[in-house]
């Protein structure tokens, strides 16, 4: 079945403009998670969805970045006013369940942000 | 607050040699711990995992990672790797309680076959 899938792969903005990322999950995952990669470091968590709502918002770097998700399904990661320092790669992964047990974390192919 | 600590930045070897590349835990409590795979242009994906029992654990393509728990230790190593084996190595742990849904990564590590 198809996996998980984000657009765009790639996107290039300027200094100050709004951005949205989108994740599309694997169908029928309940969990959904946003991560980032920035150059030289591991996978740094940014917020994890359990359904529709998040119940922990608290790897979200600054109040410049939310997300949002809807219908249980598509995510959507908005970063306003973009900085320099947040080109990086954010990738989303989904799993069947999140807190309840351990699902493995199937995650997409990312979109690589990068702010001029 | 968890921490996940991989030793090595850059690994090269040639065809056939041995790897173990280190990883280091710190977590006040029982742990869940995978090592993750990027393979050139490529999404991560979960190499192996260890949730509890035996302490070695075996992978896909040949890999395994021992769980030294007196250690905080989770290395991953296989006996002969293969230039297909060139990727990004990433180890990464979640709490059994509280907020167990969470990855914690180390930094990767970049690991290169040559022929």
């Amino acid at each position: 079945g198809a996996g998980v899938s984000q657009s765009p792969s790639n996107k290039v903005t300027e200094k100050g403009k709004d951005v949205e990322l989108r994740c599309d999950p694997i169908s029928g995952h309940t969990a959904l998670y946003w991560y980032r990669q920035s150059l030289g470091q591991g996978l740094e968590f940014l917020i994890y969805f359990q359904g529709n709502s998040a119940p922990d918002k608290s790897g979200l770097p600054s109040d410049r970045f939310s997300a949002e998700r809807t219908g249980g399904s598509v995510s959507t990661l908005t970063i306003q006013r973009t900085q320099q320092e947040d080109s990086a790669v954010y990738l989303c992964a989904s799993s069947l369940e999140g807190a309840v047990g351990y699902n493995e974390q199937f995650f997409g192919p990312g979109t690589r942000l990068t702010v001029l | 607050a968890q921490s996940v600590s991989q030793h090595n930045h850059h690994v090269i070897l040639s065809e056939a040699a041995s790897l173990e590349l280190g990883c280091n835990y710190s977590y006040g409590g029982t742990v869940n711990l995978f090592w993750y795979v990027q393979y050139p242009g490529q999404h991560l994906q979960l190499l192996l995992k260890y949730f509890s029992g035996d302490p070695l654990v075996k992978g896909i393509k040949g890999f395994e990672a021992e769980f030294i728990k007196s250690k905080f230790s989770f290395n991953l190593r296989k006996p002969s790797v293969q230039w297909s084996d060139t990727a990004e190595y990433f180890c990464a742990v979640n709490g059994k309680g509280g907020s167990n849904y969470k990855l914690t990564f180390g930094k990767g590590t970049l690991l290169t076959v040559n022929p």
